[in-house]
C-alpha cells in the first residue's frame, strides 16, 4: 500500500517562472491538506481539498497561490511567478474523510528559488 | 482557537542518555495529541498519538508520551537515546471534530534533538 506521493522531491526556480508541485493521495484518501514549511518553523497549514473542490484555502497567500484535486489524477499546488520568499518545503498530507485527525504525509517538495 | 507550545528549540543530549521534549497546548474542546519525527531532507513521519484510553502512549522506536490534562501537557520521552534519534520534532494537536475550520490540526515550531556521542 503506497503512501502518500510528492513529485518532484526538489524543484528550483528562477525569480519569476512557475513552480508545480505534485501529490498523489493514499489509496483509498479523497482528502488532501498542503502545508509549508519556513526554515526553522512549524508546518503551516496552506489549502485543504477534496476531490473537484476547496474545502478550506484559509492559510493561502492571496495572489500567486492557487490549488486543485482533479476527479483524475494527482493534487497540484502551482505558484506563479514564484519569489525567494516562496523557497520552502511544502508538504501534502492525505486523509481518509473529513475531519479525520490522523493524516499521512508525504517526502515533501524542497523548492528553491534562485 | 487552538495552539501548541514547543519551549525547545533545541535539545542536546548524550548518547544513551534520556530525553525529554516538552509540548504544551492549549485549546477549548477535547483534543487529539499527536508527535511527529521528521529526518533530515525527510518528510514527517508518525511517531505517536493520542486519541483516546490510557494517558500513556507507547510510539515506535522506543519513545512514549504522557497525556496530562490538568497541565495541558504531553511531553515526549525516551529512556536511552540513540545516534539515530538525531531530528526534529513536531508536536501537533487536533480538534476532537474540525467543524467550521476544515483543517483543525496546529503543529509547534519543533524541537531539534541533537545526540551528542
Amino acid at each position: 500500500n503506497a503512501g502518500v506521493m510528492q513529485n518532484p522531491r526538489h524543484l528550483v526556480r528562477r525569480r519569476g517562472q512557475e513552480a508545480r508541485l505534485r501529490c498523489s493521495p493514499m489509496k483509498g484518501h479523497s482528502h488532501v491538506y498542503w502545508y509549508r514549511q519556513l526554515p526553522e518553523e512549524g508546518l503551516k497549514f496552506m489549502v485543504y481539498l477534496q476531490k473537484e473542490n476547496i474545502i478550506d484555502e484559509s492559510g493561502m497567500p492571496k495572489e500567486r497561490f492557487s490549488a486543485e484535486f482533479p476527479k483524475e489524477g494527482p493534487s497540484i499546488l502551482r505558484i506563479q511567478q514564484v519569489v525567494r520568499g516562496d523557497s520552502a518545503a511544502y508538504f501534502c498530507a492525505s486523509s481518509p474523510e473529513r475531519g479525520a485527525p490522523l493524516r499521512h504525509f508525504g517526502p515533501g517538495t524542497r523548492l528553491t528559488v534562485l | 482557537a487552538q495552539s501548541v507550545t514547543q519551549l525547545d528549540s533545541q535539545v542536546p543530549v548524550f548518547e544513551e542518555a534520556p530525553v525529554e521534549l516538552r509540548c504544551n497546548y492549549s485549546s477549548s474542546v477535547s483534543v487529539y495529541l499527536f508527535w511527529y519525527v521528521q529526518y533530515p531532507n525527510q518528510g514527517l513521519q508518525l511517531l505517536l498519538k493520542y486519541l483516546s484510553g490510557s494517558t500513556l502512549v507507547k510510539g515506535i522506536n522506543g519513545f512514549e508520551a504522557e497525556f496530562n490534562k490538568s497541565q495541558t501537557s504531553f511531553h515526549l520521552r525516551k529512556p536511552s537515546v540513540h545516534i539515530s534519534d538525531t531530528a526534529e520534532y513536531f508536536c501537533a494537536v487536533s480538534d476532537n471534530w474540525s467543524g467550521g475550520g476544515a483543517d483543525g490540526l496546529t503543529f509547534g515550531k519543533g524541537t531539534h534533538l541533537i545526540i551528542q556521542p
